[in-house]
């Protein structure tokens, strides 16, 4: 159960967009289409922005998209505003009751 | 409103063990599995079991198996974890956090509600 790979920053200015991958293996992302994104601010719980690969819960912003090929999920916020800065997780079920998180991302927003 | 609201903060010696509770409201306890996440300082998030509040099935990642208990009490709608053997590297903030659970024969596996977190510290 070795943790998902992400980069573990990456920055824009606002209005601009950014990307960030999540890599897993055939046993977790590659497989199920169950891969989620959450958003942590510093001393916060973190917050569900992505489920099932794409989906948003109602209230998370479309700027806000993810998608999914192979082994590797992605999530883009589009129109960066300052308060996207934050830290973001990948998180993908595995089978048999099991769930695994990526490192996490630092979102700095220029 | 929909809420896991989690124990206080712990301070423990190394081989001690400590035991979160997070008691849920404003939904159908039954219906939600639980998480437990945990992140150490300045670390990132590590998912450490779930367990079925309905059936009390359960799984923990292979590096807790042997030291992480996970309860619920379904009349109290309070889910439990207890880490034993701790060790200095266990000093991390616990989470717990709910699953989508059922919506018709569909399962959901994302964690939409999540507690505030019970910070737990490991000193001698």
């Amino acid at each position: 159960q070795s943790a998902l790979t992400q980069p573990r920053s990456v920055s824009g200015s606002p209005g601009q967009s950014v990307t960030i991958s999540c890599t897993g293996t055939i046993n977790d992302v590659a497989y199920y289409n169950y891969v989620s994104w959450y958003q942590q601010h510093p001393g916060k719980a973190p917050k569900l922005m992505i489920f099932d690969v794409s989906m948003r819960p109602s209230g998370v912003p479309d700027r806000f998209s993810a998608s999914k090929s192979a082994n590797t999920a992605s999530l883009t916020i589009s129109g960066l505003q300052a308060e996207d800065e934050a830290d973001y997780y990948c998180c993908s079920y595995a089978g048999r009751d099991t769930w695994v998180f990526g490192g996490g991302t630092k979102l700095t927003v220029l | 409103q929909v809420q896991l609201v989690q124990s206080g903060d712990e301070l423990k010696k190394p081989g001690a063990s400590v035991k979160v509770s997070c008691k849920a409201s404003g939904y159908s306890f039954n219906n939600y599995g639980i998480n437990w996440v945990r992140q150490a300082p300045g670390q990132g998030l590590e998912w450490m079991g779930w367990i079925s509040t309905y059936n009390g099935n359960r799984n923990s990642a292979q590096k807790f198996q042997d030291r992480v208990t996970m309860t619920t009490d379904t009349f109290t709608n309070t889910a439990y974890m207890e880490l034993g053997s701790l060790r200095s590297d266990d000093t991390a903030v616990y989470y717990c956090a709910r699953d989508g659970g059922w919506s018709g024969y569909y399962y959901y596996y994302f964690m939409d509600v999540w507690g505030k977190g019970t910070t737990v510290t490991v000193s001698s």
